[in-house]
C-alpha cells in the first residue's frame, strides 16, 4: 500500500530557529515529490520535486528530494510566527498524478 | 488567474437534504480533483477527473455521493441526503497536467450538517 511518512507530527520552536521536516515515502511509480503549506485555509503549493539531489529554495524555504533514500527534508531558517501551519508532504504516483499525502507536521513559531 | 473557484463557501443544511459544491478549475488545467477534510481523518481524495472524465472515484464514500464534470470549466459535488457525518471542508483542486503535478487547490466549502 503506497503511503507517506512524515516526522515529527508536531514540532514547537522559537522566532529564529531553523527547522527540518522530514518525510519519507513508499509509493509504486512514483513521479515526484510535494510540499504544502496549510494555514487555517486551503493547501498552498510550496515545491515540486522530481530530481535526486536537486535543491529547490524559495526565500527561506528549501527543500531536497533524496531517492535513493525515499525521502525528503523541508527546511526553514530564520523562522517567523506566520510560518505556524500544517506542512504536507505529498507523494505523486502514476500517470494520472494521484496524490499521497504524509500526516503532516503540525510547526508552531512562538515568538 | 483567479485560482480555482468554490462555492458556496459555507454551507449549513439539515440532515436528508440534497447539497450540491461547485468549483471552477484554472483555466487551462487538465485535472480537476475533490477532496475531504476532517480533523479526525485529514485530507481524503474522494474522485479526479482528466479531461471532464471520472478517472477515480473510489474515494467516494457511498451512493449518496456523486460528481460530475460536464464542461472543462465546471464541476459539481452533490450529496443526497445528506447526513452529519458529511460536515467537513470539501476542497476542488486541479492541476496542468503534462508532467505538471502540482495541485492548486481552492478556498474549500465548510459544510455543516445538523
Amino acid at each position: 500500500e503506497d503511503k507517506v511518512v512524515q516526522s515529527p507530527l508536531s514540532l514547537v520552536v522559537h522566532e529564529g530557529d531553523t527547522v527540518t521536516l522530514n518525510c519519507s515515502y513508499e509509493v509504486t511509480n512514483f513521479r515526484s515529490l510535494l510540499w504544502y503549506k496549510q494555514e487555517k485555509k486551503a493547501p498552498t503549493f510550496l515545491f515540486m520535486l522530481t530530481s535526486s539531489g536537486i535543491e529547490k529554495k524559495s526565500g527561506r524555504l528549501s527543500s531536497i528530494l533524496d531517492k535513493k533514500e525515499l525521502s525528503s527534508i523541508l527546511n526553514i531558517t530564520a523562522t517567523q510566527t506566520g510560518d505556524s501551519a500544517i506542512y504536507l508532504c505529498v507523494a505523486v504516483s502514476g500517470n494520472t498524478g494521484k496524490l499521497i499525502f504524509g500526516q503532516g507536521t503540525t510547526l508552531q513559531v512562538k515568538p | 488567474d483567479a485560482g480555482v473557484i468554490q462555492s458556496p463557501r459555507h454551507e449549513v443544511t439539515e440532515m436528508g437534504q440534497e447539497v450540491t459544491l461547485r468549483c471552477k478549475p484554472i483555466s487551462g488545467h487538465d485535472y480537476l480533483f475533490w477532496y475531504r477534510q476532517t480533523m479526525m481523518r485529514g485530507l481524503e481524495l474522494l474522485i479526479y477527473f482528466n479531461n471532464n472524465v471520472p478517472i477515480d472515484d473510489s474515494g467516494m464514500p457511498e451512493d449518496r455521493f456523486s460528481a460530475k464534470m460536464p464542461n472543462a470549466s465546471f464541476s459539481t459535488l452533490k450529496i443526497q441526503p445528506s447526513e452529519p457525518r458529511d460536515s467537513a471542508v470539501y476542497f476542488c483542486a486541479s492541476s496542468p497536467g503534462q508532467g505538471r503535478y502540482e495541485q492548486y487547490f481552492g478556498p474549500g466549502t465548510r459544510l455543516t450538517v445538523t
